[in-house]
């Protein structure tokens, strides 16, 4: 059974440029969650999704940062434009229900130079 | 809301030493639990769940965690680690009904020496 898949693994960027990162849950899970992860500040929830519906972006950094789940198979993360303070590693994961149990992507490692 | 407060930034072990790694929590009522396990490169994997019923949890790879509520805590333990066990150990809190959000810990790196 395919775990939740990310796309790409690895971004490297100029500043200023548009990055888009992009995440397949597991086949059945309602929810979805985007993470950044780095040194300094661990591992922050940016946003997510619950039936594809956005319920709390509260994490989101700044209006530089949009997500989008357009169906129950496929999520996107843009970020625009990039700055190098956006270097992270980003995971997407996914969960069902009441489960509360979340699925990690392999993650994204994305480098804004 | 909840939070969640992992003391130790690093511990290092001595392979076939047990280790117990400490979780403390801050949630009103009673909450999720979990541990995950990031090794390098990787995403986090679930090692174990609190729910609810006993509050000695069995997890994968010989690793079990107790909740104790009077304590708010949830530490992780193994009687013997193994080379393999060197990662990261993240201790998460959600809440019981409504959305699923679920707040991590900053993380314990664990370092296993021969």
């Amino acid at each position: 059974d395919a775990g939740v898949i990310q796309s790409p693994r690895h971004e490297v960027t100029e500043m200023g440029q548009e990055v888009t990162l992009r995440c397949k849950p597991i086949s059945g899970h309602n929810s979805l969650f985007w993470y950044r992860q780095t040194m300094m500040r661990g591992l922050e929830l940016l946003i997510y999704f619950n039936n594809n519906v956005p319920i709390d972006d509260s994490g989101m950094p700044e209006d530089r940062f949009s997500a989008k789940m357009p169906n129950a198979s496929f999520s996107t993360l843009k970020i625009q434009p990039s700055e190098p303070r956006d270097s992270a590693v980003y995971f997407c994961a996914s969960s069902w229900g009441g489960q509360e149990t979340q699925y990690f992507g392999p993650g994204t490692r994305l480098l804004v130079l | 809301a909840q939070s969640v407060t992992q003391p130790d930034i690093h511990i290092t072990v001595s392979e076939g030493a047990s280790l117990e790694l400490r979780c403390n929590y801050s949630y009103g009522a009673t909450p999720y639990l979990f541990w995950y396990v990031q090794s390098p490169g990787q995403g986090l994997q679930l090692l174990l769940k609190y729910f609810s019923g006993d509050t000695l949890v069995q997890g994968i790879k010989g690793f079990e965690a107790e909740f104790k509520r009077s304590q708010s805590s949830f530490n992780l333990r193994k009687p013997s680690v193994h080379w393999s066990d060197a990662a990261e150990y993240f201790c998460a809190v959600g809440a019981q009904g409504g959305y699923q959000k679920v707040t991590f810990g900053i993380g314990t790196k664990l370092q296993v020496i021969p």
